[in-house]
């Protein structure tokens, strides 16, 4: 069982910052991460896959990194719809998902 | 646009049974996995149940094996979640969800709530 252990549970920036989230996994997951956004009321929607692809009309300045078992999902400048929860998922194994990151305004 | 829709999510006691439904437009749904993720109100993602895009494998989380059976009609776009003997913790909006590995497309949920 692969365990992934995102921190900080909540990161509280204003809006033009940066936000560094991460994601550590307990055993190598080579690059097999992705990152989920997901806002109150809606349905998850995926922003990187294989650690560090964007999805499709996924703004630039989202951007992931890392392999093996740490990785970071770097919000370059916080806009006002960034303020939501992040999740971090692997495919190596189950179970994929990460227990969440929520970015609040400070 | 891909579009998954959800249904048949509602209030069932405890021990009770329910058969949930997501239809897939915009792709081509035989050339695709599919899974089901659940969310408890308040809570992370958890996820339930995969499917191979031709039907013939078929992964669960430990929690709901025997108990819960996922299936797919290809003709019909169709995915399915047959859920028996379900308990309180169950309560959950029920996401089924594109892709092998990865979520790549979401439908926006059915809420199943156990209770008496």
């Amino acid at each position: 069982e692969i365990v992934l252990t995102q921190s900080p549970a909540t990161l509280s920036l204003s809006p033009g910052e940066r936000a560094t989230l991460s994601c550590r996994a307990s055993q190598s997951i080579s690059n097999n991460l992705a990152w989920y956004q997901q806002k109150p009321g809606q349905a998850p929607r995926l922003l990187i896959y294989d650690a560090s692809n964007r999805a499709s009309a996924i703004p630039a300045r989202f951007s992931g990194s890392g392999s093996g078992t740490d990785f970071t999902l770097t919000i370059s400048s916080l806009e006002p719809e960034d303020f939501a929860v992040y999740y971090c998922q692997q495919r190596s194994n189950w179970p994929p998902f990460g227990g969440g990151t929520k970015v609040e305004i400070k | 646009e891909v579009q998954l829709v959800e249904s048949g999510g509602g209030l069932v006691q405890p021990g009770g049974s329910l058969r949930l439904s997501c239809v897939g437009s915009g792709f081509t749904f035989s050339s695709y996995w599919m899974n089901w993720v659940r969310q408890s109100p308040g809570k992370g993602l958890e996820w339930v149940a995969t499917i191979k895009d031709d039907g013939s494998e078929k992964y669960y989380v430990d929690s709901v094996k025997g108990r819960f059976t996922v299936s797919r009609d290809n003709a019909k776009n169709s995915l399915y979640l047959q859920m028996n003997s379900l308990r309180a913790e169950d309560t959950s909006l029920y996401y089924c969800a594109r892709g092998r590995g990865y979520n790549y497309d979401w439908g926006q949920g059915t809420l199943v709530t156990v209770s008496s």
